[in-house]
């Protein structure tokens, strides 16, 4: 049973280029969550998504960010024009249940380590 | 806001168990306390979670106080790979009606050999 897959692991871009992070949640996970963590920081809430639903992005910065999870494919968080301050290490989680669903733990991938030069 | 307080950091001997407190004392009465832990710069990684009773796992045992305002995740002989930072979590609400996980900054133990 796969867990959650993040990929590319590290991507380099240069500052104005664009950047999509991928994340394919574990198998019959249909809820999927977007963290950042800045170097030396905690992680950080970006969004909450279900399957063709954004349903919290309270944590995404207003402009630039987006992100997606269409009904076939992974999730993909995508950050334009990208500035140096986007360098961080972006962490997916999913889960099978969403609402009401306190006993129901995430499962994180190993992240997406992003650079901006 | 995180709705946990941790030490920032703690020490155990290899070999010996490691309690880790953390304080929730605003905890809503059918809200999971859940506990993560990164090692390094890797995903956080599921430990265990509880409502009242103690819970244990292959990895680890949870006490949860009979007010449920404290808890104590306990590694019952700590290992050099348990060197880590440690995350106590209680969910909080999205506006989606459903819940996500709020980090602290988390208790960083350091298993000496």
């Amino acid at each position: 049973n796969a867990g959650v897959m993040q990929n590319p692991r590290h991507l380099v871009r240069r500052r104005g280029q664009e950047a999509r992070l991928r994340c394919s949640p574990m198998k019959g996970h249909s809820h999927v969550y977007w963290y950042r963590q800045l170097p030396e920081e905690g992680l950080k809430f970006m969004v909450y998504l279900q399957k063709e639903n954004i349903i919290d992005e309270s944590g995404m910065p207003k402009e630039r960010f987006s992100a997606e999870f269409p009904k076939e494919g992974p999730s993909i968080l995508r950050i334009q024009q990208v500035v140096r301050g986007d360098s961080a290490a972006y962490f997916c989680a999913s889960s099978p249940l969403g609402q009401g669903a306190s006993n129901s733990p995430l499962h994180f991938g190993n992240g997406t380590r992003l650079t901006v030069t | 806001d995180a709705k946990t307080t941790q030490p920032p950091s703690m020490d155990c001997a290899e070999g010996r168990a490691a309690n880790l407190p953390c304080n929730h004392s605003t905890i809503s009465g059918n809200e999971y306390v859940y506990w993560y832990r990164q090692i390094h710069s890797q995903g956080p990684q599921y430990i265990i979670h509880g409502l009242k009773n103690n819970e244990t796992n292959e990895m680890a045992s949870l006490i949860i106080t009979e007010d449920r305002k404290s808890s104590t995740l306990i590694l019952p002989h700590a290992t050099l790979r348990d060197t880590a930072v440690y995350y106590c979590i209680v969910r909080v609400p999205t506006q989606g009606g459903s819940e996500k996980l709020v980090f602290g900054k988390g208790m960083k133990l350091t298993v000496n050999p």
